[in-house]
């Protein structure tokens, strides 16, 4: 069975970059690893996923070692606006063949302070 | 492009009841996800379906049941009702991709359970 663990808590401040950690094992072989962003009372939203190596995008990076055992979110220069909090999301080993698991972090509540 | 969208927004049930959230996925998106997400559980994976088939099962009981129209429009339904499933249920749609993990969330059904 995946199983994720990522930080509970980081502070920042204003154009600082921000890297949080998910460390995932077990998990499916052939499928991305996703980061996700959730404001208070709001679904969670896609910021960036990868398969190996790095990843980027108008707003994140992704680092994903060869092992695919964790992989890094990087927010380059962040706002007050990026306070919120940021889950990884892998599918376990049996992703795919109908009774497969995804399994989300326990989230990274990021607060970022003037 | 309209968002995905969920109905009802809040929902008051007593324990014993039964209960159907409704969920339309942005047009085009064939794939529909389920999630719970509670203050002690954090986001946890339901079910996924795909053509109106069940793709991939998370560890919930059989309580927990869904089904996928023709449109790909979803409803999830917990018979049943126990206290802890007080909870937000999630509900996101993608294009389709085993192995893709870039899903839409709605804004979620809050359900309380008295």
């Amino acid at each position: 069975l995946a199983k994720t663990t990522q930080p509970i808590s980081m502070d920042s401040y204003e154009g600082q970059e921000v890297n949080i950690t998910c460390s995932h094992n077990n998990i499916a072989t052939n499928d991305y690893i996703t980061w996700y962003q959730q404001f208070p009372s709001q679904g969670p939203r896609f910021i960036i996923q990868g398969y190996k190596t790095k990843v980027t995008n108008e707003v994140a990076s992704l680092f994903i070692p060869a092992d695919r055992k964790s992989s890094t979110l990087s927010l380059p220069r962040v706002s007050l606006s990026d306070t919120a909090v940021y889950y990884c999301l892998v599918g376990d080993s049996n992703y795919g063949g109908s009774q497969g698991n995804l399994i989300f972090g326990k989230g990274t509540k990021l607060s970022v302070k003037p | 492009k309209a968002g995905v969208t969920q109905t009802p927004r809040y929902l008051i049930k007593t324990r014993g009841q039964q209960v159907t959230l409704s969920c339309s996925p942005i047009s085009g998106h064939r794939s529909v996800s389920w999630y719970q997400q509670t203050p002690g559980q954090g986001l946890q994976f339901l079910f996924e379906y795909f053509s109106e088939t069940q793709r991939n099962k998370g560890n919930f009981p059989g309580r927990f049941s869904g089904r996928q129209f023709s449109n790909s429009r979803s409803e999830m339904n917990v018979s049943t009702l126990e206290l802890g499933d007080s909870a937000l249920y999630l509900c996101a749609s993608s294009r389709a991709g085993t192995g893709d993990y870039e899903q839409y969330f709605g804004p979620g059904t809050r359900l309380t359970v008295t």
